[in-house]
């Protein structure tokens, strides 16, 4: 079945670091792959998605591609902020339906 | 628009009690989940529905209930606490692709 497997953590950088978290994922098809985010003390929120090959996701200054020959959705983002600290997870539907997560990966930004 | 609320925020369990963890969405989804999140471990499916009056199993179900009678309520039953249902839960609904988070359960068995 589909799985989803990113970096583990914890991510600590200095704010206004460059962040990139690693996500892979194995699947039958190309399913559409999401980064959440969960913020302390909060359930998890979408923060982008993409829905096929190539196509890109962004919002708040994150932004993840699509990658089918790497099988990859990799959230990259510029110039981090103290209060882009939380944990983020990597997400993919599987065949029957169902939102496969990563672990997460807990990100601390220092100011 | 509240989105998915749950109640309560933090429950201590003694091992064998039961509880049912509350969960209501107003924006009118048929599909509803049940998650628990274990450290490091990402979130595990316990139970889904796709419609009042339609459950199913997830991932995890072993020691857990669900019922939907409304669109809007979707509770989560522990019959016979065990430590090892100390955890996170989350309820989440679905509209398209996004699912929409509650807030969270934590819950602690001693």
């Amino acid at each position: 079945g589909n799985s989803v497997t990113q970096m583990e953590g914890p991510v600590t950088l200095s704010e206004e670091a460059f962040l990139t978290i690693n996500c892979t994922y194995t699947a039958t098809g190309y399913p559409s792959l999401f980064w959440y985010v969960q913020y302390p003390g909060e359930g998890l929120q979408l923060l982008l998605k993409a829905t096929k090959a190539d196509d890109k996701g962004s919002n708040k200054g994150f932004e993840a591609t699509y990658r089918k020959e790497t099988t990859s959705f990799h959230l990259e983002k510029g110039s981090v902020q103290v209060s882009d600290s939380a944990v983020y997870f990597c997400a993919a539907y599987n065949q029957g339906g169902k939102l496969i997560f990563g672990q997460g990966t807990e990100l601390s930004v220092k100011p | 628009n509240a989105g998915v609320t749950q109640t309560p925020k933090f429950r201590i369990l003694k091992i064998g009690q039961s509880m049912t963890l509350q969960c209501t969405q107003d924006m009118n989804h048929n599909y509803m989940y049940w998650y628990r999140q274990d450290p490091g471990m990402g979130l595990k499916l316990i139970y889904y529905s796709v419609g009042a009056g339609i459950t199913d199993k997830g991932e995890v179900p072993n020691g857990y209930n669900v019922s939907r009678s409304t669109t809007e309520d979707f509770p989560l039953r522990l019959e016979l606490a065990a430590p090892s249902q100390t955890s996170v839960y989350f309820c989440a609904s679905r509209a398209g692709e996004t699912q929409y988070f509650g807030p969270g359960t934590r819950l602690l068995v001693l």
